[in-house]
């Protein structure tokens, strides 16, 4: 568990802006994910990489964007184009796409 | 692409009953299910899985079972206790030998446990 970190743990947005919710791994996975989980309901899928420098879309990618510029590190980005971004945020990595996943401890995104 | 499908959504026992959670799948090539339990605003956790190449796993009090002709597994959880209390998600996928990957883990919409003392 403490090879995946997520931050920061709760995280205020105005609407219009744009924030930046960060996960970093030192478990030497080649595959990170990013989920969004609303209250009682599942894990939607945003995006994921399964390697630097390529990612691909989830179910739900509209109004969010990442980038994987390090192995150790895969950031999202929740842009004003998300309408209704309050959320619990999860990040998780694996060694194959196919593979068991590690999740990190999640960032709150609530929405003011 | 695969599709899971979990029932119940929610279930509630009294503490030292027995708790049954069950999962389809669509995708017979599927061959790695793993169960996560998420306690309140934790992260969701691993706490057993199962090849397609045994029929049933046993890990103290919990255990799961699958059917590859129906195309379908569940978790069991015998004497349940308040802390067993969360949120309890089924995947699948299809895995390759030496790891290779053929697909994402597919997730289930998970079930609401409460265990009542």
């Amino acid at each position: 568990d403490g090879g995946i970190t997520q931050s920061p743990k709760y995280l205020f947005r105005k609407e219009g802006q744009n924030v930046t919710l960060s996960c970093e791994q030192n478990l030497n996975h080649d595959a990170m994910y990013w989920y969004r989980q609303d209250p009682g309901q599942g894990l939607r899928l945003i995006y994921y990489s399964q390697i630097v420098n390529d990612f691909q879309k989830g179910d739900i990618a509209e109004g969010y964007s990442v980038s994987r510029e390090k192995k150790e590190s895969f950031p999202l980005t929740v842009t004003s184009a998300q309408k209704n971004p309050t959320a619990f945020y999860l990040c998780a990595s694996s060694w194959g796409r196919a593979d068991t996943q590690y999740f990190g401890p999640g960032t709150r995104l609530t929405v003011l | 692409g695969e599709n899971v499908e979990q029932h119940p959504s929610t279930l509630s026992v009294q503490e030292g009953d027995s708790a049954v959670i069950k999962c389809t799948y669509s995708d017979s090539a599927s061959n790695y299910f793993p169960w996560y339990k998420q306690e309140l605003g934790k992260r969701p956790q691993l706490i057993i899985d199962i090849r397609s190449n045994v029929g049933e796993k046993k890990d103290q009090r919990i255990a799961v079972t699958l059917n590859k002709t129906a195309k379908h597994f569940s978790l069991h959880i015998t004497e349940t206790q308040p802390e067993d209390s969360a949120v309890y998600f089924c995947a699948a996928t299809r895995r390759g030998a030496g790891g290779t990957s053929y697909g994402k883990l597919t997730f289930g919409q998970g079930t609401i446990l409460t265990v009542h003392p």
